[in-house]
């Protein structure tokens, strides 16, 4: 079956442009995350979505970042006026809570993102 | 700041020896999980821990779970090439996952 997708898979940008990074998730998982990797760093959290709840937005860095996720499946996550500490790998993961005891998370491949 | 410290930060071993990787935090964690990433994927999940003192083994990979639920081993037994890659740690608190910086492991053949 298909796993988490992601578009584009690499995205170069000038500084002070826009950026929409996409995300497919598994086909039924009802939660999604958005999650940032930079450079010798770990995965750094940054937005939840579970089904028609609330999403969780306490990891995102700045008010230049969002996300929204339609019709509870595919996602987008916006950074408007790029910077170049913005540069890093982008992850996407979705999830079905409840399926088992302790919820997995499956990851796309991600978007490396690079600010000039 | 990294809710979750890993050591070493670089592992470079030769095929057929052994190796260990530390995952450390003050903090206590409803479970934690191992993940392994290969350059240009996204992590996998390898296992996940949730009892204190738990210990798991995935062939030559063992996995442990500290009494008190903060720190985590990973040791592999006659390392592999094909065991090269990142392994993070991830501690869960209800839904989100706070994860280590990644131990970078190269196996020589």
């Amino acid at each position: 079956g298909a796993g988490v997708s992601q578009s584009p898979s690499n995205k170069v940008t000038e500084k002070g442009k826009d950026v929409e990074l996409r995300c497919d998730p598994i086909s039924g998982h009802t939660a999604l995350y958005w999650y940032r990797q930079s450079l010798g760093q770990g995965l750094e959290f940054l937005i939840y979505f579970q089904g028609n709840s609330a999403p969780d937005k306490s990891g995102l860095p700045s008010d230049r970042f969002s996300a929204e996720r339609t019709g509870g499946s595919v996602s987008t996550l916006t950074i408007q006026r790029t910077q170049q500490e913005d540069s890093a790998v982008y992850l996407c993961a979705s999830s079905r809570p409840g399926l088992g005891f302790v919820d997995e998370q499956f990851f796309g491949p991600g978007t490396r993102l690079t600010v000039l | 700041t990294q809710l979750l410290e890993q050591s070493p930060q670089f592992l470079s071993i030769q095929e057929g020896e052994n190796l260990t990787v530390y995952c450390n935090s003050s903090s206590v964690f409803s479970s934690l999980q191992w993940y392994r990433q290969e350059p240009g994927e996204g992590p996998v999940l390898l296992v996940t821990v949730v009892t204190g003192g738990e210990v798991k083994k995935l062939k030559r990979l063992t996995f442990q779970f500290g009494d008190a639920r903060k720190d985590s081993s990973l040791h592999i037994t006659a390392a592999q090439p094909g065991d090269t890659g990142l392994y993070l740690c991830a501690g869960l608190s209800d839904y989100k996952l706070s994860f280590g910086a990644g131990t970078t492991v190269t196996v020589r053949a």
